[in-house]
């Protein structure tokens, strides 16, 4: 089965909303991405936090390790945060190998 | 300055011919990926490579091979190219098993 599913598959939003973006993965994970697949294709690294919260801009993670979820909360959407939002996890092989989820598609309109 | 490179950043192939992707990353990193994102499929990690040592292979066909001349290196070779191989293919580095950063990618097409 899929290691790794994020909710919702796609979210439209207003300007200025709120948005906030589930992952959940079954095996134990030691590294933790949340990723930005822009329309064009290319992919940003946002935020590495394989446990805790973090902050940075106007994005937030929290994961919860034990419970195997992790969040990202983006605050004031902007139309430019429309694209693609990517969680992956390593499993801890000590390989390197991230996992990927499916994504959220996010639609920031004005 | 881009501090991930791929080369070409596009590509057509005719089924049956051999192509390299390659990829440099100017980060200072010991370690380097290939990804291997299809069509309404989430991306997939294909190799690892640690100080130019193979780390990890999760690809089921020898057809790839990646290759590793320098440090900061590592371009992947494909031979007796099939439709099913397109698409995009994504480079990354990192420190080895701290966060990877992704190169632009090569969108591969095979007709």
């Amino acid at each position: 089965g899929q290691q790794v599913q994020q909710s919702p598959a796609s979210l439209v939003l207003q300007e200025g909303e709120n948005a906030e973006l589930q992952c959940n993965f079954s095996s134990t994970a030691t590294q933790l991405q949340w990723f930005y697949q822009s329309p064009g294709g290319s992919l940003v690294s946002l935020l590495s936090n394989p446990s805790g919260t973090k902050h940075t801009g106007r994005l937030t993670s929290t994961t919860v390790t034990k419970e195997r979820r992790s969040s990202l909360h983006i605050s004031s959407s902007q139309t430019t945060d429309s694209g693609t939002y990517l969680c992956a996890i390593d499993r801890g092989s000590a390989l390197g190998r991230l996992h990927f989820g499916a994504g959220t598609q996010l639609i920031v309109i004005p | 300055d881009p501090k991930i490179i791929q080369k070409p950043k596009y590509l057509v192939a005719v089924t049956g011919s051999e192509k390299i992707l390659i990829c440099e990353q100017y980060l200072g990193h010991n370690a380097m990926y290939w990804y291997r994102q299809s069509a309404k499929k989430p991306l997939e990690f294909m190799f690892s490579y640690s100080y130019q040592k193979l780390m990890d292979n999760q690809t089921a066909s020898s057809r790839f091979q990646p290759q590793s001349s320098k440090k900061n290196h590592l371009d992947l070779q494909i031979t007796a190219l099939k439709p099913d191989d397109s698409a995009t293919y994504f480079c990354a580095s990192s420190q080895h098993l701290y966060e990877q950063y992704f190169g632009p990618g090569t969108r591969l097409t095979v007709l």
